[in-house]
């Protein structure tokens, strides 16, 4: 099956600073990615879906320049969450889709803590 | 507005016997797609099953079957001769074919006793 992977796995910022979450499609080129963000015992909140070469389409209620995401490349979408705060601690899962592919491939998902 | 519904935020079943988890979904669309997916306490997204809504038969992958009823709208997933490790979240989902979001419902938390 097809393997999307997330650097890091886990992070620990301070406040004020901002952090680089990587997704990354190991084996097919991934036209479209999405990144989600959970909280804890929640379900999944889609953020934001990323297509490769063009601006990311931000979900209603998601700060676009809080949340810059970058789809340089068919394998390789970045979250940056800048100037981070307590508040935005959490889980943050990335996923991909192959062209006529129904299936979502999700990455192992980052914790971020903010302190 | 596409909904999908989980009723029970928590279950518990023993080790070996079958479990279903409910699932309801709402959608104007005609063309869609209903996914499980199961969320253990590492937190990746591993998919369990899919079920086109054109598709007339019952998706089934291993023990796990999608029991769906479409005039209900209903995907309800079934686990058979559940095992310890089947202990983890579970999350039903729908999409619009040829869209591309996913919308999720709001998990199950299933208990597998020994």
């Amino acid at each position: 099956g097809a393997v999307v992977s997330q650097h890091p796995s886990r992070v620990i910022c301070k406040s004020g600073t901002s952090v680089k979450i990587e997704c990354r499609s190991l084996d097919f080129q991934a036209t479209t990615m999405f990144w989600y963000r959970q909280f804890p015992k929640k379900s999944l909140m889609l953020m934001a879906t990323s297509n490769e070469g063009s601006k990311a389409t931000y979900e209603q209620g998601v700060e676009k320049d809080k949340f810059l995401i970058n789809h340089a490349s068919l394998t390789l979408s970045t979250l940056t969450v800048t100037s981070a705060h307590p508040e935005d601690s959490s889980f943050y899962i990335c996923s991909a889709i192959r062209d006529s592919s129904y299936e979502q491939y999700f990455g192992p998902g980052t914790r971020l803590t903010v302190t | 507005a596409q909904k999908i519904t989980q009723t029970q935020p928590g279950m518990f079943v023993q080790e070996k016997e079958a479990v279903t988890l409910d699932c309801t979904y709402d959608t104007s669309d005609q063309s869609y797609g209903l996914f499980w997916y199961k969320q253990p306490s590492s937190g990746e997204m591993i998919f369990l099953i899919y079920q086109g809504s054109y598709d007339e038969q019952n998706a089934t992958e291993g023990r796990y079957s999608l029991n769906f009823q479409k005039a209900r709208k209903s995907a309800n997933l079934v686990i058979s001769a559940s095992q310890l490790g089947d202990s983890a979240m579970y999350f039903c989902a729908m999409k619009n074919t040829g869209g591309f979001k996913t919308i999720f419902g709001a998990g199950t938390r299933l208990f597998v006793k020994a």
